[in-house]
């Protein structure tokens, strides 16, 4: 599975776009981009995820570069409690889940 | 659905004893994730189960760690004996399998270990 890199820490007012980076440079054509958040003493949450096609649910939004390598995940309107870490991961699907990396992520503040 | 269930959510024990920690998946997923999360290394997959089998344990880091899955909807990860290095958050996750439109995994809410 490729390796992803994003900044170690972002801030971000109360009541704006966050947008997280994320680059993904040797992703392969049929790996999946995901992304989990963690806030302070609970378990990963899943987000949200693409393959090629820009993607938006309840929570954010996916925006996928056309080279696929790299994403930027939005929170449209981030609020105090979207304070926390957010990892971008790759891979391919259920056979590649030994290879599944959560690197530091990248540490969300949320400023009032 | 209640997610995924993991008990206890705190556990000190001393050095040497055995530990096991146990994680209740979300009803229907058929795959099981366990992972251990420190301040050094991450989050980190030790192993993981498809239909209660397990399939790649190589995250494991050593014989003084085994997990099991008897059913369906029970898993544990036994620690023996225990170490002070084995400190550290324990995650289980489920996930469902569905073919070609990804597979997001469902985290417990952990179980922080102390070893004295």
């Amino acid at each position: 599975d490729a390796k992803t890199t994003q900044p170690t820490s972002m801030d971000c007012a109360e009541g704006r776009a966050a947008n997280l980076p994320c680059n993904h440079s040797t992703i392969s054509g049929n790996e999946y981009v995901y992304w989990y958040r963690q806030i302070h003493s609970q378990g990963p949450q899943y987000i949200i995820h693409g393959l090629k096609n820009n993607e938006t649910n309840e929570m954010a939004s996916l925006i996928i570069t056309e080279d696929r390598k790299s994403s930027t995940l939005i929170l449209p309107h981030a609020t105090l409690r979207d304070t926390a870490v957010y990892y971008c991961i790759v891979r391919v699907d259920e056979t590649s889940y030994d290879k599944v990396i959560f690197g530091p992520g990248t540490s969300l503040s949320v400023i009032p | 659905d209640a997610g995924v269930i993991q008990s206890p959510r705190h556990e000190v024990t001393e050095m040497g004893q055995e530990v096991t920690l146990r994680c209740k998946p979300i009803s229907g997923h058929d795959y099981l994730f366990w992972y251990r999360q420190t301040m050094m290394r991450g989050l980190e997959l030790l192993i993981y189960f498809n239909n209660n089998v397990p399939i790649d344990d190589s995250g494991m880091p050593e014989d003084r760690f085994s997990a099991k899955m008897p059913n369906a909807s029970f898993s544990t990860l036994k620690i023996q004996p225990s170490e002070p290095r084995d400190s550290a958050v324990y995650f289980c996750a489920s996930s469902l399998f569905r073919d070609r439109d990804g597979n997001e995994q469902f985290f417990g809410p952990g179980t922080r270990l102390t070893v004295l």
